[in-house]
């Protein structure tokens, strides 16, 4: 099994320009999720997936949309980036939210630069 | 609104010493929390999780913490550190669902030979 697995690893774009981050689970998982790490302030969820074809907005979800066509990827795009969303991008999945089966998978990250 | 705080951003240890990295955090309802570790370049592992069963937890590498209510702390030690340890470790608090799990600003563990 891959496990989580992002697309692409790293990117730069230039402010005004929009992309797409793919995210892609192998294990069944109900729940996915976006966050972003910045320096000195941990990880901070952007958008989350209950379900196929559901999405809903976490902590920081501002200049980010989302969605879940298929159960197995979770696509966060940026429709007009800005230099605040340089950042590193993680996504995570889990089986449940509820326990003991809410740990959370997750991927190795993409590293976006937006000049 | 539940938080979390990890009182060092550095902690640096010498090999075959213990190591302690602390956290408290603030919650009004019975807290979930986890401590999970970032090697360089790389996504998030679970150490370990405490879910209001026993109070001491026992992780992945020999890593283990115990939850505190009084202190409302969840401090993460290990007797002996080795090489391999050297790492970012994020405390997370989590009260009603995933969605909800609140990061620590984490800490950055070295370790010298």
């Amino acid at each position: 099994n891959a496990g989580v697995t992002q697309t692409p690893k790293f990117r730069v774009l230039k402010t005004g320009q929009s992309m797409t981050l793919l995210c892609a689970q192998d294990m069944n998982h109900e729940y996915m999720y976006w966050y972003r790490q910045d320096p000195g302030m941990g990880l901070r969820l952007i958008h989350y997936s209950v379900g196929e074809g559901t999405t809903a907005k976490g902590e920081v979800p501002d200049g980010y949309n989302v969605s879940r066509l298929k159960k197995q990827n979770f696509l966060l795009g940026l429709e007009s980036a800005a230099p605040s969303q340089t950042s590193v991008y993680f996504c995570a999945s889990s089986y449940s939210q509820g326990l003991p089966y809410n740990e959370q998978f997750f991927g190795p990250g993409t590293r976006l630069t937006v000049l | 609104a539940q938080s979390v705080t990890q009182l060092d951003s550095h902690v640096s240890v010498s090999e075959g010493t213990p190591v302690l990295l602390r956290c408290n955090y603030s919650s009004s309802y019975s807290p979930s929390l986890f401590w999970y570790v970032q090697h360089p370049n790389k996504g998030l592992q679970l150490l370990l999780k405490y879910t209001s069963a026993a109070t001491l937890v026992k992780g992945i590498n020999g890593f283990e913490a115990e939850f505190k209510k009084s202190e409302t702390s969840f401090h993460l030690t290990k007797p002996s550190a080795h090489m391999s340890d050297a790492a970012e470790y994020f405390c997370v608090v989590s009260v009603l669902s995933d969605n909800d799990m609140r990061f620590g600003a984490g800490t950055r563990l070295t370790v010298k030979p």
